[in-house]
């Protein structure tokens, strides 16, 4: 079954201790990216992802970090987490043709207090 | 730079009642778009998309939407809504080089028995 798939799905964590949320695709995606959540704001783009070892910024980046060192993996690194962090996370990936859709993760609802 | 607006943050209609979403972009060359939806705890899914060809597009569920290429416009119609279409609803675009979309900030859409 095509999937991307987050962990956790919950997290509880303190300021300033470092986390990773995972994610991973099994469709041979060369596009991925983060999006967090808010409400009224709709889905923000934090960092995208066009190939292995390609990244760059999207829209909310600050506090955030990514890797793409293996084409089906997109790790969310948040450093030092702080409360305004606190949100709901989704991994989408989406494929190379011109006209595909973006396959979505089950989102991270992550709480830093 | 490309955009989506999503005028309402909700709408309100009654089951058997003719439901539409409103969405409007902005894009430099010709847009790609798609909706998709969003259900309680949930990721989100595609419902249907517009590449070329015919100005209304079916899709999951029910689901069409009619791109006005002169309103820039690309609203999410269903003829008889269910209550169990009660969902959040996301318009997105991108152009045809750039891969990764841009959404709206949402349509709550709130079926009434």
């Amino acid at each position: 079954e095509a999937q991307v798939t987050q962990n956790p799905r919950y997290l509880i964590t303190v300021t300033g201790k470092k986390l990773t949320v995972t994610c991973s695709q099994n469709m041979n995606h060369e596009y991925m990216s983060w999006y967090r959540q808010d409400p009224g704001l709709g889905l923000r783009q934090i960092y995208y992802s066009m190939n292995v070892e390609v990244t760059d910024k999207g829209d909310v980046p600050e506090g955030y970090k990514v890797s793409r060192k293996e084409k089906r993996n997109f790790p969310l690194i948040l450093e030092s987490p702080s409360p305004n962090q606190t949100s709901l996370y989704f991994c989408a990936s989406s494929g190379q043709g011109d006209s595909t859709e973006a396959f979505f993760g089950q989102g991270t609802r992550l709480t830093v207090v | 730079a490309q955009s989506v607006a999503q005028p309402e943050d909700q709408v309100n209609v009654a089951e058997g009642n003719p439901l539409t979403v409103k969405c409007t972009y902005s894009v430099s060359g010709n847009p790609y778009l798609f909706w998709y939806v969003q259900y309680p705890n949930r990721g989100l899914q595609f419902l249907l998309k517009y590449i070329t060809g015919d100005n209304l597009v079916k899709g999951s569920y029910g689901f069409e939407a009619e791109f006005n290429k002169s309103q820039t416009s690309f609203h999410l119609k269903k003829p008889s809504a269910l209550v169990s279409d009660s969902a959040l609803y996301f318009c997105a675009v991108r152009d045809k080089w750039d891969y990764i979309p841009t959404f709206g900030r949402g349509t709550s859409l709130i079926v009434h028995p």
